[in-house]
């Protein structure tokens, strides 16, 4: 069964602090994986998008990384900020014949403290 | 661009009551999808649409959800009978292209059936 497990399922941290997020994916044949940042009330709003030949992008303060062999991608935020209070969501994409299959992490609430 | 827009923000509906929820894609964007979201199971895909026709419908939970797309800016999800158990947030997205295109979403319709 293709799933997307993210840990944690929730982080609190202080402002200025530094966090990494995890996504495990069984999700196959793979094509891409997307980071997802949701403010409450909000729907969500792409961060950044992995292919399989991409192992590091980076979108400001966030990094996110994508090793393939092992199926496992992070989103590192650095110096965070009050305004990252946010659910971080993984989606990760497969193409069976064309087809768009996405499947979805159920994200990590994270709330940053000052 | 106003964005992916959604109606109404907010539904209270009794049990047994049919229930409409609308979307206006973002214009030019061939890819529509609907999703649900709940805190027991995160963002599922319901049923996404390429050029006004349904690609796939996998994911809708049972024939009491329906939903169409009559033209390129204007679509509906329709749930008849409602039942508590669809209390959730209901996002609608669109996208130019598919796979590692990205989906934009709208701000969300948060249905509650009493």
């Amino acid at each position: 069964k293709n799933q997307v497990e993210q840990s944690p399922q929730s982080l609190i941290i202080l402002e200025g602090k530094n966090c990494t997020l995890q996504c495990n994916y069984t999700v196959s044949p793979f094509s891409n994986l997307r980071w997802y940042k949701q403010d409450t009330g909000r729907g969500p709003v792409s961060l950044t998008i992995m292919t399989f030949s991409e192992n590091t992008k980076s979108n400001g303060r966030y990094t996110a990384t994508l090793d393939a062999d092992t199926k496992q991608s992070s989103l590192h935020i650095t110096a965070s900020q009050l305004s990252d209070s946010a659910s971080y969501i993984c989606v990760v994409s497969k193409f069976p014949g064309g087809s768009y299959i996405p499947t979805f992490g159920r994200g990590t609430s994270l709330i940053v403290h000052p | 661009d106003a964005g992916v827009i959604q109606s109404p923000r907010h539904e209270v509906t009794e049990m047994g009551q049919e229930v409409t929820l609308r979307c206006k894609p973002i214009s030019g964007h061939d890819y529509l999808f609907w999703y649900r979201q709940t805190m027991m199971r995160g963002l599922e895909l319901l049923i996404y649409f390429n050029n006004n026709v349904p690609i796939d419908d996998s994911g809708m939970p049972e024939d009491r959800f329906s939903a169409k797309m009559p033209n390129a800016s204007f679509s509906t999800l329709k749930i008849q009978p409602s039942e508590p158990r669809d209390s959730a947030v209901y996002f609608c997205a669109s996208s130019p292209g598919q796979g590692a295109t990205e989906a934009f979403f709208g701000q969300g319709t948060r249905l509650t059936v009493v």
